[in-house]
């Protein structure tokens, strides 16, 4: 079975601060793993994705995520948020080979002026 | 833009009703989706085409019927919902349907209430 957690319903982070949003999984095999975006009134909008290679990557907007192998984590970072990244954000993996992308229940992230 | 479209944005119906969502895509992406979001629960893939071709049908109800004439347009029939089906639903391209890594395109989704 696979599945992903994002442990957080919910973040608050004060305007130019450090962010981080948290994902975990737990897949058989080397998984692709990936970050949406939702803005209000939108669909999901399509933000990283590690496959392979280096474990630090970098997406829009200024995010990066880390993949963490041995705690089998994928947390969003950004150095300094911005009231515009104020938004719902989703963590999805899809193990290697395996053609079904699970998606999380979502972080609701709200950047404080 | 996504370059996903969807229409309506709104729609309320009845039980009894009948009624279709559509889906275009203008990015000449060969694979098209249906996914069910509700409010704290993950996205739920409803139904995958590769090539106008079903390729996938994640145990959905029968009241919910796609349609995919070409692989730029993707229709969802609905008849005789219940109000447990009022979500999001959300329509997605992606270039192929392959091993798995190709990025989604989402289209703005259509907010369905079923009174």
């Amino acid at each position: 079975a696979q599945s992903v957690a994002q442990p957080e319903d919910q973040v608050n982070v004060a305007e130019g601060n450090p962010l981080t949003v948290k994902c975990t999984y737990s897949v058989s095999g080397n998984p692709y793993l990936f970050w949406y975006v939702q803005y209000p009134n939108r669909g999901l909008q399509f933000l990283l994705k590690y496959i392979t290679g280096d474990n630090l990557v970098k997406g829009s907007y200024g995010f990066e995520a880390e993949f963490n192998k041995s705690q089998t984590s994928f947390h969003l970072k950004k150095p300094s948020a911005l009231v515009s990244d104020s938004a719902l954000y989703f963590c999805a993996v899809n193990p290697f080979g395996n053609e079904k992308l699970t998606f999380g229940t979502g972080t609701r992230l709200t950047i404080i002026p | 833009e996504t370059g996903v479209t969807q229409t309506p944005r709104h729609l309320v119906m009845g039980m009894t009703n009948k009624k279709s969502l559509k889906c275009e895509q203008h990015l000449g992406h060969n694979a098209m989706y249906w996914y069910k979001q509700s409010a704290k629960k993950p996205l739920e893939l409803m139904f995958v085409y590769s090539l106008e071709e079903r390729v996938e049908n994640n145990s959905v109800p029968s009241r919910f019927s796609p349609e995919c004439p070409n692989s730029s347009h993707l229709f969802l029939h609905l008849h005789t919902l219940q109000p447990e089906d009022s979500a999001l639903y959300l329509c997605a391209s992606s270039q192929d349907k392959g091993t798995g890594d190709e990025k989604l395109f989402f289209g703005s989704g259509t907010q369905l209430s079923v009174l």
